[in-house]
């Protein structure tokens, strides 16, 4: 079974640019989660999706994030403009069921100069 | 709110056997994760606790009291490559599936 995909691997920008980050989930997950890890925290909720319709998305700052889960599979994540406090890691996870294993990607570590 | 506590750092030495605790507090309870984190990677999938008692697995034992909201994580034998961060995090929204993390404990392992 393969794992949830993410790109780019590492991104560095210059801060008020723009940034998108690509997930696709393990085959037939429905829910999808956007983690921002920040270095030395843990991960916190961004936006979880239920197939393409939003489940939480109380903790993305609207203002500049942004996420979309076209036609339930693949999501993608944009910040703009992105800021320097943006630097961090963000690991997108899917899960199956309800109490189900949450699978990890490997992440995309974000440096805004 | 939602809220998860345990202890930022911890140090212990190989060979020993360490405890970390972990606290919460949410809306509805599907169960409770442990998950191990390198530094640089993504977390990985240590136990999960749904029922009250203790799950044993290898040298990682986990402990679940939903009445308390506590569980630990229970590492034995430890050896370097157990230097880590440990994350706990509560399943909870019932059927929304929400997951939640707390900040995670640097665990380090000393010769």
């Amino acid at each position: 079974e393969a794992g949830v995909a993410q790109s780019p691997r590492y991104k560095i920008i210059e801060k008020r640019q723009s940034v998108a980050f690509w997930c696709n989930p393990i085959s037939g997950h429905a829910t999808l989660y956007w983690y921002q890890q920040i270095l030395g925290q843990g991960p916190k909720l961004l936006i979880q999706f239920q197939n393409n319709g939003v489940v939480d998305d109380s903790q993305l700052p609207k203002d500049r994030f942004s996420a979309e889960r076209l036609k339930g599979v693949d999501s993608t994540l944009k910040i703009q403009p992105a800021k320097l406090e943006d630097s961090a890691v963000y690991l997108c996870a899917s899960s199956l069921v309800r109490g189900g294993g949450y699978t990890f990607g490997s992440g995309t570590r974000l440096t805004v100069v | 709110g939602q809220n998860i506590d345990q202890p930022t750092e911890m140090t212990a030495t190989e060979g020993a056997i360490v405890q970390i605790n972990c606290t919460y507090q949410t809306s509805g309870f599907n169960g409770l994760f442990w998950y191990q984190q390198h530094a640089g990677e993504a977390p990985t999938f240590l136990s999960y606790n749904v029922l009250d008692g203790l799950e044993e697995k290898g040298r990682f034992s986990s402990f679940l009291s939903r009445s308390k909201g506590y569980s630990y994580l229970l590492l034995k034998e430890l050896q370097m490559k157990d230097s880590a961060s440990y994350l706990c995090a509560v399943n909870y929204g019932g059927a929304t599936n929400k997951l939640i993390f707390g900040t995670g404990t640097l665990l380090a392992v000393q010769p």
